[in-house]
């Protein structure tokens, strides 16, 4: 199975901060990488598919980057609502797999 | 708008079998385009993927999971099915179902149901 790692596992921010969470394949997946926001008792939500394609109606202060075995989520100024759980996962082999989650919490 | 609605006892004891039921509308499970999966979480921890299933009945299972998983598709009812067999304390989480879209080459979770608790004790 491929491991995916992502790092930190939590931390805290204030609103308007730039946010990054980096996550690291265990082998290559070429960009077949997703990105997922989750909030307490909700299902988790796509936000970046590809590694860098923002899905429908996500707002512009998300972006994905990398290639290989190395990601990156970014939000450019984080808002009260992106406080929330968030997890990467590569859809290059089965079994899929996700990272661990980075947790954002506010500071 | 597609959406995908878990159902299913939330209570199962153990070394009996987990039987949920995924319910799809809005749109049709029948689609070429698209698989649909199982992903668990169990309390307070990350999330697994369980497998999926196309509309013709082909599956796809997680290794860890496969002596014990069965996913199978009625498109008559448009709904999919997960049973998961011998259950122990450990298969206590919340299940998911969802639609496997296309991403750029790739796949993605795109639609999720809003998730059901199954609580594994005796």
């Amino acid at each position: 199975d491929i491991q995916m790692t992502q790092s930190p596992s939590s931390l805290s921010a204030s609103v308007g901060d730039r946010v990054t969470i980096t996550c690291r394949a265990s082998q290559s997946i070429s960009r077949y990488l997703n990105w997922y926001q989750q909030k307490p008792g909700k299902a988790p939500n796509l936000l970046i598919y590809a590694a860098s394609n923002l899905q429908s109606a996500v707002p512009s202060r998300f972006s994905g980057s990398g290639s290989e075995t190395d990601f990156t989520l970014t939000i450019s100024s984080l808002q009260p609502q992106d406080f929330a759980t968030y997890y990467c996962q590569q859809s290059y082999n089965s079994p899929w797999t996700f990272g661990q989650g980075t947790k954002v919490e506010i500071k | 708008q597609l959406q995908l609605q878990e159902s299913g006892p939330g209570l199962v004891k153990p070394s009996e079998t987990l039987s949920l039921t995924c319910t799809v509308s809005g749109g049709s499970i029948r689609s070429s385009s698209y698989y649909w999966g199982w992903i668990r979480q169990p309390p307070g921890k990350g999330l697994e993927w369980i497998g999926s299933v196309y509309y013709s009945g082909s599956t796809n299972y997680n290794p860890s999971l496969k002596s014990r998983v069965t996913i199978s598709v009625d498109t008559s009812k448009s709904q999919f099915s997960l049973k998961l067999s011998s259950v122990t304390t450990a298969d206590t989480a919340v299940y998911y179902c969802a639609r496997l879209g296309h991403c750029s080459g790739g796949s993605c979770l795109d639609y999720w149901g809003q998730g059901t608790l199954v609580t594994v004790s005796s």
